[in-house]
């Protein structure tokens, strides 16, 4: 069975603080998805990334980047400058193929303060 | 843009009757699209996935005999709620890849409230 772990509910900053949130994983297979999206109060959920389990160079993307380590099965994300605009609940999501269902997190809410 | 869409953004019923929701897949087609519900300050959970032109496959505790789905088509699956009680009040959001890019990418959703 694939699990994900979001261990922390709700993180407050200052607007242009940077802060991390957390995903740990867990599956057996050997070839897997990894995804980020963002779920504004809008409800609609947007699309960050996917990463499949055999690349694990990690990405940089504006002020977002995502740090991949299978050794601790971690795939974390890290807002650089956070703004306003990024307050949000964020979901990690595992799938173990890339058009396969996925199993999300609990997810983090994010409210970044001005 | 959105690649996916769906149609009520927001629904409101009274208990006893059914409501379908619609999610397209907006300029390509999609063999799988996948159902998830998701209660207010919870995470998404699949309900079932779609397959165009055979069955739906439900996830275990999901009645399928209440959330009816076709797929009719390869740009269109339905979810149709049966019978709603207000236990069935949720955020129902599809999703759908579109081949050779990134993604599932996932439709608006549609807010039900079942009264």
């Amino acid at each position: 069975a694939q699990k994900v772990t979001q261990a922390q509910t709700e993180i407050s900053v200052v607007e242009k603080e940077d802060v991390t949130l957390d995903c740990v994983y867990e599956t057996r297979d050997t070839t897997y998805y990894l995804f980020w999206y963002k779920q504004p109060p809008s409800g609609e959920l947007v699309f960050l990334i996917r990463r499949n389990s055999f690349d694990e160079q990690n990405e940089i993307s504006g002020r977002y980047s995502w740090n991949f380590q299978k050794s601790t099965s971690s795939f974390n994300f890290t807002i650089t400058a956070s703004q306003v605009v990024d307050s949000a609940v964020y979901f990690c999501a595992l799938s173990p193929g890339a058009n396969s269902k996925l199993t999300f997190g609990k997810g983090i809410t994010l409210s970044v303060r001005p | 843009g959105a690649v996916v869409s769906q149609h009520p953004s927001w629904v409101i019923c009274k208990s006893g009757t059914s409501v379908k929701i619609e999610c397209r897949s907006l300029d390509f087609q999609a063999t799988t699209m996948f159902w998830y519900r998701q209660f207010p300050k919870q995470s998404l959970m699949l309900m079932a996935t779609s397959n165009e032109g055979s069955k739906a496959t439900y996830e275990q505790g999901v009645e399928k005999d209440k959330f009816l789905i076709n797929h009719a088509s390869l740009t269109l699956s339905t979810l149709t709620v049966t019978s709603a009680h207000p236990e069935d009040s949720s955020f129902y959001i599809c999703s759908a890849r579109l081949p050779g890019t990134s993604g599932p990418y996932f439709g608006p959703g549609t807010r039900l409230t079942v009264t």
